[in-house]
């Protein structure tokens, strides 16, 4: 079976801090791994994921995660934050082919 | 391209009536899958069409149906609603449904059951 743990429901970092998300995942065969975000009253977007080869993988607007097996983790950073980043965000992963599995989500906060 | 559209936005329903969620795939996009997303939750998978034909259900009861077109856009019908359905609906398309490939998501349709 397929789960995702999201570390810490809300999340508040001043503008220009980093930004870190935690992201844990279970999965009986190598996932594939996303972050997706989602703006008020919107649709999620991909930030960015990881299928195969590097395990380190940009995505927009700066983010950027690391694939690390040995701790089964997919954080998201992103070196500085910005206003526009205040949104919820949802780890996700996906083995199968049928069916996404996401997290709780995170809740961004910066503060001005 | 256009994204993924969803009708309507929002709507109300009082409990034990039953409710259609519409959804225009992305061009291009074979694929079509449904997500619950409850206030605060993250989304739990209903199911998912490949080519007019189930291939994928999460854990929802039968009177969660659906239906792909040819055209590939798709309907999720909920009967006998109850309270607990309440929750923002979200279509999202790919263009097969290999694990790699990422889901593009509309806007979501907000149930509210009273």
């Amino acid at each position: 079976a397929q789960s995702v743990t999201q570390l810490g429901s809300h999340v508040s970092v001043s503008e220009g801090a980093l930004v870190l998300l935690r992201c844990n995942y279970s999965s009986s065969v190598p996932p594939y791994l996303f972050w997706y975000v989602q703006y008020p009253n919107q649709g999620l977007q991909l930030l960015l994921k990881y299928t195969t080869g590097a395990t380190l993988v940009k995505g927009i607007n700066g983010f950027e995660a690391e694939f690390k097996k040995s701790e089964t983790s997919f954080h998201l950073t992103k070196p500085s934050a910005h206003m526009s980043d205040a949104a919820e965000y949802f780890c996700a992963v996906s083995n199968t082919g049928n069916q996404f599995y996401f997290g709780t989500g995170t809740s961004l906060t910066v503060i001005p | 391209e256009t994204g993924v559209t969803q009708s309507p936005t929002h709507l109300i329903k009082t409990r034990g009536q039953q409710v259609t969620l519409r959804c225009s795939s992305q061009s291009g996009h074979n694929t079509v899958s449904w997500y619950q997303q409850a206030l605060g939750q993250g989304p739990q998978f209903i199911f998912q069409y490949y080519r007019e034909e189930e291939n994928g259900r999460g854990n929802f009861p039968p009177r969660f149906s659906g239906l792909q077109f040819p055209n590939y856009s798709s309907e999720l019908n909920v009967n006998a609603l109850e309270l607990d359905d309440s929750a923002l609906y979200l279509c999202a398309s790919r263009t097969e449904w290999t694990a790699a490939n990422v889901l593009t998501f509309g806007a979501g349709s907000r149930l509210t059951v009273l």
